[in-house]
């Protein structure tokens, strides 16, 4: 099983800063990496798919790299909604996996 | 518009079964592979199972594999998930997702509590 570790597990951001998020995988997925925002009490939403590929109606504030085993979810000038915990996922290996999620505060 | 609705959730005992349901609309239901995905009560998302837009291929975790079984009925538009030798750890909101096999999931529903407790 590929497992997948997030870094970091939690942080507190003020508006408009950049926030980063790694996605660890613990074999090489290609590019076989999502994401994933899920607020309280709500349903997970897609972000980006395939690693960097954006998705219609998502802010273009949001976007992803990476390759392999590295990938990243970056957040430019982070916004009051973005408050949230967001989760990476892999499709490139059965079974497919979740990342324990980073949760994102806003000071 | 995409719209996913499951039902069926509930309180049961350890040992229990139940079936969950998960209603689909806005799309053409067979081109597409559906997943159910769980989130137990203050964690993160596990994929449970996975099946193709026919229903000939389908994938679980090991942690449900020959206790669940996940089925289609493409003339209903709906997707399934017998439950059965349920534990204590499947407590989770169970959702059902649209997506492809081996890709992402675009659109998931609101899920659906699921309880095993005596």
């Amino acid at each position: 099983e590929i497992v997948l570790t997030q870094s970091p597990d939690f942080q507190s951001v003020t508006p408009k800063e950049k926030v980063t998020i790694t996605c660890r995988a613990s074999q090489s997925i290609g590019r076989s990496l999502h994401w994933y925002q899920q607020k309280p009490d709500q349903s997970p939403k897609l972000l980006i798919k395939y690693t960097s590929q954006s998705i219609p109606g998502v802010p273009s504030r949001f976007s992803g790299s990476g390759s392999g085993t590295v990938f990243t979810l970056t957040i430019n000038t982070l916004e009051a909604e973005d408050a949230a915990a967001y989760y990476c996922h892999q499709s490139g290996s059965l079974p497919f996996t979740f990342g324990p999620g980073t949760k994102v505060d806003i000071k | 518009e995409v719209q996913l609705l499951e039902s069926g959730g509930g309180l049961e005992q350890p040992g229990g079964s139940l079936r969950l349901s998960c209603a689909v609309s806005g799309f053409t239901f067979n081109d597409y592979a559906l997943n159910w995905v769980r989130q137990a009560p203050g964690r993160g998302l596990e994929w449970v199972s996975s099946i193709s837009g026919g229903g000939e291929d389908t994938y679980y975790a090991d942690s449900v594999k020959g206790r669940f079984t996940i089925s289609r009925d493409n003339s209903k538009n709906t997707l399934y998930l017998q439950m059965n030798t349920l534990r204590a750890e499947d407590t989770a909101l169970y959702y059902c997702a649209r997506g492809v096999i081996r890709g992402a999931l675009d659109y998931w529903g609101q899920g659906t509590l699921v309880t095993v407790s005596s």
